[in-house]
């Protein structure tokens, strides 16, 4: 069973709907969760940081982690065309995987449709 | 800030070349990591600095690998010989401190004929 799992899609919705991106991993000892947004032949941003669990909302974006199912995701409200990207789900046993690097997902492909 | 800058942006060579790729991470990250991006294995750490200092080479593939720091403002990536299996996307990223956010860079889409 590989550390992070991310469900590679594609996942085509509407624009105007909510979208919801998951990864379950297997590494307790994770802690630290982030939510990265690539653009075709363009590096990783950070959309989304979190701790431990619970919900973490930035504007249209909400981030949900459960630690006791070891399930985190990603939603995103009033989807638009622009969010159409891969998101790579991210985490960290230390703060900001400064100390040993992320271990990251596959990466999702969204694509919202016009 | 210009952001980390990697260079070559994209580099064929033949199988069996040396390949050296290129890294300038932001002023005052003391951390530097080295990615690798394929489509089957998704993106991973190959080595990470902390203050020029190599800390994890556990993912450093073959030692046809190799990646030095020899200042806070340049890291290298080398590939020698080159195989095709090592076409891939190569990112450099970087952050200030543990708590800090990794930026990446625009990677280099290297492909080994």
């Amino acid at each position: 069973q590989k550390e992070v799992e991310q469900d590679p899609g594609p996942l085509s919705v509407p624009e105007g709907a909510i979208v919801s991106l998951n990864c379950t991993y297997s590494n307790s000892a994770f802690q630290y969760f982030m939510w990265y947004r690539q653009y075709s032949r363009k590096g990783p941003e950070l959309l989304m940081y979190t701790y431990s669990s619970g919900n973490k909302e930035d504007g249209r974006f909400t981030a949900q982690v459960d630690k006791s199912s070891k399930y985190i995701s990603l939603f995103i409200r009033d989807s638009q065309p622009s969010d159409s990207a891969t998101y790579l789900c991210a985490m960290s046993a230390r703060s900001g995987g400064g100390a040993d690097g992320l271990t990251f997902g596959k990466g999702t492909h969204l694509i919202i449709q016009p | 800030d210009a952001g980390v800058i990697q260079s070559p942006r994209h580099e064929v060579t033949e199988m069996g070349q040396e390949v050296t790729l290129r890294c300038k991470p932001i002023s005052g990250h003391d951390y530097l990591f080295w990615y690798r991006q394929t489509m089957m294995r998704g993106l991973e750490l190959l080595i990470y600095f902390n203050n020029n200092v190599p800390i994890d080479d556990s993912g450093m593939p073959e030692d046809r690998f190799s990646a030095k720091m020899p200042n806070a403002s340049f890291s290298t990536l080398k590939i020698q010989p080159s195989e095709p299996r090592d076409s891939a996307v190569y990112f450099c990223a970087s952050n200030p401190f543990p708590g800090g956010t990794q930026y990446f860079g625009p990677g280099t889409r290297l492909t080994v004929l």
